[in-house]
């Protein structure tokens, strides 16, 4: 079983529409990314989270520690947000360095 | 804004050679990070490296690999005798802290690999 679970796994939406992306883990996380990563492959870091909400423009992401579940939420959506959406969290403990990557959800934004 | 660096954008090589994909990281930074992604699949943890030395490596790290920072400002991932399974897009990245919390992840654009 995937430790990071995202939903859903594709979205198209209109131009304009209000957008929320899903991640659920089971494992003990000191933080949590939010990444994109654009058609040509390359991975731009939006947020970084270990309790609570941020917001950037548009962009919103929360997490429930308790609850181990994170969102990311767009409003106003334009085509150029088109990108997959993945979440990373980083494990609790000794040999945590790397992150554990979700599979993504690939987001169509059409005009 | 300072960036991370790799080159080549695209690399193609038979089977059995030694590659180098080559990446700078952002100048005050400290830790870095090797990833890879095979086509169409989620991206993977390699190796994190920290003081010159690797500070924690995945199962996918084996003696084919190895990373090394040759000066001080370019970070190095060689894979010894390419495997077709080596195909992938390789993501070097950096941070300035270990812990997240002050310290976010900065990507570069990725290598892809091809191996023939």
């Amino acid at each position: 079983k995937n430790e990071v679970e995202q939903s859903p796994q594709n979205l198209t939406a209109q131009e304009g529409e209000f957008i929320t992306i899903n991640c659920s883990y089971s494992v003990g996380i000191s933080a949590l990314h939010w990444l994109q990563q654009h058609p040509g492959g390359g991975i731009v870091s939006l947020f970084m989270l270990s309790s609570g909400k941020k917001k950037h423009g548009r962009l919103i992401a929360t997490i429930n520690i308790q609850e181990k579940h994170s969102s990311l939420h767009i409003t106003a959506s334009h085509p150029r947000d088109s990108a997959v959406y993945i979440c990373a969290v980083r494990k609790w403990g000794g040999g945590a360095d790397g992150l554990t990557f979700g599979k993504g959800t690939h987001l169509i934004i059409q005009p | 804004e300072p960036e991370v660096t790799q080159t080549p954008s695209h690399q193609v090589t038979q089977m059995g050679q030694e590659v180098i994909l080559r990446c700078v990281p952002i100048s005050n930074h400290l830790y870095f990070y090797w990833y890879r992604q095979i086509l169409g699949q989620k991206v993977e943890f390699l190796v994190s490296f920290y003081n010159n030395e690797i500070s924690e490596k995945s199962e996918i790290f084996d003696d084919q690999f190895s990373v090394e920072r040759p000066d001080g400002s370019n970070f190095t991932l060689k894979i010894r005798s390419t495997k077709l399974e080596d195909s992938a897009m390789y993501f070097c990245a950096s941070s300035e802290f270990k812990r997240d919390y002050n310290s976010p992840l900065h990507f570069g654009n990725g290598t892809r690999l091809t191996v023939t």
